[in-house]
């Protein structure tokens, strides 16, 4: 069954520091995602990509964040300046139209 | 924004109960989708929900969604340690892309 890789599964960061998570959605999804889960709370949404631009993004989506799908497979979430309440896990999910598929996470920690 | 609202919070049955878990919320939504998430893990899709009413079973899990389209539970029968887990509930709004999801059930099974 076509799965969302993520990278890495764990990512330790420095307070201020940038990090970039990366995905490959699945090969004929059209729809590319990225969500966070802050631990022991529900999944919220970040942003969504369609057709090379941001389509939605949330309030959480500020300038401290940005996406990008860079070649034909990979698509990423860059933190910049990370703070510690940046903490948690980051889901990628891809779609068709309907059907969701989400990533295993990266785990991300600021320190 | 949008809320879903999911209860209970917890749970805690005996290997073989039946288990019944439920959403509500005051936006009507066009997809309900009902996730469950292993520790560590991203969620996984376990039931979608496309028109008003209706009824759909995968195994032992039964979900509805509300006429309203407010409104959605699911059932698990005869459960197992395997069930044991976070079940969330998603909604996806008319000619949106995103989700928006539940606080989510923690489900604990005793043997």
């Amino acid at each position: 069954e076509p799965e969302v890789t993520q990278t890495p599964s764990h990512q330790v960061t420095q307070m201020g520091q940038e990090v970039i998570l990366r995905c490959v959605p699945i090969s004929n999804h059209l729809y590319f995602y990225w969500y966070r889960q802050i631990l022991g709370q529900k999944v919220e949404f970040l942003v969504s990509f369609y057709n090379n631009e941001i389509s939605e993004k949330s309030e959480i989506f500020d300038d401290q964040f940005s996406v990008e799908r860079p070649d034909g497979s990979n698509f990423t979430l860059k933190i910049r300046s990370t703070k510690l309440e940046d903490s948690a896990m980051y889901f990628c999910a891809s779609s068709e139209r309907y059907g969701y598929t989400f990533g295993s996470g990266t785990r991300l920690t600021v320190v | 924004g949008q809320q879903l609202n999911q209860s209970p919070q917890s749970m805690f049955i005996q290997e073989g109960e039946d288990v019944s878990m439920n959403c509500t919320s005051s936006s009507i939504f066009n997809t309900w989708l009902w996730y469950k998430q292993d520790p560590g893990e991203g969620p996984v899709l376990l039931i979608a929900l496309y028109k008003a009413g209706e009824l759909t079973s995968n195994g032992r899990l039964t979900a509805q969604f509300g006429i309203t389209r407010k409104d959605s539970f699911l059932n698990i029968s005869a459960s197992i340690p395997s069930d044991v887990g976070i079940y969330f509930c998603a909604g996806q709004l008319w000619g949106a892309q995103k989700l928006v999801f539940g606080q989510g059930t923690r489900l604990t099974i005793n043997p």
